[in-house]
């Protein structure tokens, strides 16, 4: 499968505890977004890179929340001190340049926060 | 700025009736327009887009016109399947940006009975 992974799939943590999730786009995609899912909402922008530099962080993404693309592949998002309101579906997509513009989604990482 | 209305669901409907979720949007540049759907478990994919006015997108008998004067990008289906139940999301992506995140309508769950 050459599609966009993600994981985990699934993550329930406690409050107040760091979750760190991974990306793996498809190959040779230049560009990797993440995007945040609420239950009855549509996905919402938080950051993006092409290649290893991240262009733009969304005012959603608060100083809790980091996101690295060290060599150009894989991305991670890591939340630090987790709240109830980041319970939330958190999706990645990539794509090779804004010519294309579609978007490749993965299957997301559900997160619960207790 | 950039902004999408989607018709609120849920929709439900008999197998073969006609489909149509309304879309409209806002945009400050020049979009092009998409619709995601989302199947139970798996990630967002894209159903089809259009990328400039009068385009017709189309895919698995599913239809959407770009239309600029009224601002929509309404999607249709003249014979539903109950294969068809699932979230479909209207999308804009903004041309002028290099930024080229996707801006999303909140959603429309379908359901249809056989």
């Amino acid at each position: 499968d050459t599609g966009v992974s993600q994981n985990p799939r699934h993550k329930i943590t406690k409050r107040g505890q760091n979750v760190t999730f991974r990306c793996d786009p498809i190959s040779e995609h230049n560009r990797l977004y993440w995007y945040r899912q609420t239950l009855g909402q549509g996905p919402e922008f938080l950051t993006y890179f092409q290649n290893e530099a991240q262009l733009e962080k969304s005012r959603l993404l608060s100083d809790r929340f980091s996101a690295e693309r060290p060599k150009g592949s894989f991305s991670t998002l890591e939340i630090q001190r987790t709240e109830q309101g980041d319970s939330a579906m958190y999706l990645c997509a990539s794509n090779l340049d804004t010519s294309a513009e579609t978007q490749y989604f993965g299957p997301g990482t559900r997160l619960l926060v207790l | 700025g950039n902004s999408v209305t989607q018709m609120e669901g849920p929709v439900t409907l008999s197998e073969e009736a006609f489909l149509t979720i309304n879309c409209t949007y806002t945009a400050t540049g020049y979009p092009s327009l998409f619709w995601y759907v989302q199947y139970p478990g798996e990630g967002l994919q894209l159903l089809l887009k259009a990328t400039k006015a009068d385009d017709k997108g189309s895919n698995k008998g599913f239809e959407a016109t770009y239309r600029k004067e009224t601002t929509s990008f309404h999607l249709e289906k003249g014979s539903v399947q109950v294969s068809d139940s699932a979230v479909y999301f209207c999308a804009l992506s903004d041309r002028g940006s290099t930024l080229g995140r996707l801006y999303f309508g909140r959603g429309t769950q379908l359901t249809v009975w056989p």
